[in-house]
């Protein structure tokens, strides 16, 4: 069974910052997917990636198969990023999504 | 399409009611996971379909909780008797195919037992 571990568990940061979030997974998967969950609850996709680095917006995510390791990055943040980040993982034996814990995050003005 | 679709978003029932969530994936996709999210154990895969048959059920916690999928836009989680400890957020999410591919997920359904 995969585990997916990520760290910070809770990150605090001011508006502008660099922010970094990493996730690492136990066993070879298909893809990492990053989510977004806002205090409203509903979870959104960020991005899906199986090799190298994507890019929307103020949001990367990049991901190191041989590491089993994939971050995803915040530039420039704002507080309305604030909100819970989940990295997943599919594949690796099993079907559906196997989750991190999360990190919640705060940008404060 | 308006994605996927889950009621009642909120459900407040007391202890030994039967509960029922419901959701109504995206059409043409092929696969449906139902999934729990809790403060202790964050979001935790309880039982996925693929073209309305149930593969992996193996995360479902006890013999209480029992889904089904009558055909390809709707699917059903019921727990009969319902307990405190399976207060919790449901979701639901649909996947055109399971091997990787983007999943979509529902608003929730924030179950309180009492």
């Amino acid at each position: 069974k995969n585990e997916v571990e990520q760290s910070p568990q809770n990150l605090t940061a001011q508006e502008g910052e660099f922010i970094t979030i990493n996730c690492s997974y136990s066993v070879g998967i298909s893809a990492l997917h990053w989510l977004q969950q806002h205090p409203g609850g509903g979870i959104v996709s960020l991005f899906m990636l199986s090799s190298g680095k994507k890019k929307h917006g103020r949001l990367i995510a990049t991901i190191n198969i041989q590491e089993k390791h994939s971050s995803l990055h915040i530039t420039a943040s704002h507080p309305r990023d604030s909100a819970v980040y989940i990295c997943a993982a599919s594949g690796g034996g099993a079907d559906g999504l196997t989750f991190g814990k999360g990190t919640h995050l705060i940008i404060q003005p | 399409d308006a994605g996927v679709i889950q009621s009642p978003r909120h459900e407040v029932t007391e202890m030994g009611q039967e509960v029922t969530l419901r959701c109504k994936p995206i059409s043409g996709h092929d696969y449906l996971f139902w999934y729990r999210q809790t403060m202790m154990r964050g979001l935790e895969l309880l039982i996925y379909f693929n073209n309305n048959v149930p593969i992996d059920d193996s995360g479902m916690p006890e013999d209480r909780f029992s889904a089904k999928m009558p055909n390809a836009s709707f699917s059903t989680l019921k727990i009969q008797p319902s307990e405190p400890r399976d207060s919790a957020v449901y979701f639901c999410a649909s996947s055109p195919t399971s091997n990787g591919a983007e999943a979509f997920f529902g608003q929730g359904t924030r179950l309180t037992v009492v």
